[in-house]
């Protein structure tokens, strides 16, 4: 079946704007994530979602990173006045009740 | 606080050798240990998950091991191929009503022809 996907591929934006990030997950999988990857370094998680809600939001750096499941399925990264910090590739994942993660192939956020 | 290292860095073998990368956590109070791969500008590959009972997992070539009282797993690999070459990452969800897993920096592997 289909992997996980993530729109856009590729985001360059000027900073203080707003921006969306997607993520269609694994049909079923009911566990997503969204983590942050500055080149060189490991992923850092930002926030966990069991279903709908928010079960673990304790990686969000500040109150301008927002993000929504509605409906258990699609999620969205809000990033709001965006600075030049923000830049990263911004990697989503989603899991089954067995904890394995699978990745989509990120979104590369480029703040000018 | 967990904190998840991985040694070396970068590692650089000729095809065909096997060879051992390793993970080292500091909390072992972990739920699992999940290790994956990068390719340059690509997202993670799962390769294999050990859950906290387990001591190790295998897919193929790969070999997984877990010690949670020394902190430490290693992934073997055997007979490696260029192909192999990648980013190597390991990453630990810790014991207790997290969902949070912790990454290491990760091992630049590359298998020389």
């Amino acid at each position: 079946g289909a992997g996980v996907s993530q729109t856009p591929s590729n985001k360059v934006t000027e900073k203080g704007k707003y921006v969306e990030l997607r993520c269609d997950p694994i049909s079923g999988h009911t566990a997503l994530y969204w983590y942050r990857q500055s080149l060189g370094q490991g992923p850092e998680f930002l926030i966990y979602f069991q279903g709908t809600g928010a079960a673990d939001d304790s990686g969000l750096p500040n109150d301008r990173f927002f993000a929504v499941r509605p409906e258990g399925s699609v999620s969205t990264l809000k990033i709001q006045r965006t600075e030049r910090g923000d830049s990263a590739v911004y990697l989503c994942a989603s899991s089954p009740t067995s904890g394995e993660q699978f990745f989509g192939p990120g979104t590369r956020l480029t703040v000018l | 606080k967990q904190e998840v290292t991985q040694i070396p860095a970068a590692l650089s073998v000729p095809e065909g050798e096997n060879l051992v990368l390793n993970c080292s956590f500091t909390d072992s109070a972990i739920y699992n240990l999940q290790w994956f791969r990068q390719d340059p500008g690509k997202g993670l590959t799962s390769l294999l998950l050990i859950q906290s009972s387990q001591r190790e997992q295998t897919s193929g070539r790969l070999n997984a091991s877990l010690d949670k009282s020394s902190g430490r797993s290693t992934l073997y690999i055997a007979a490696s191929q260029p192909g192999d070459s990648a980013t190597y990452l390991c990453a630990v969800r810790r014991l207790g009503g997290t969902y949070k897993y912790i990454f290491g920096t990760g091992t630049r592997l590359k298998v020389l022809a």
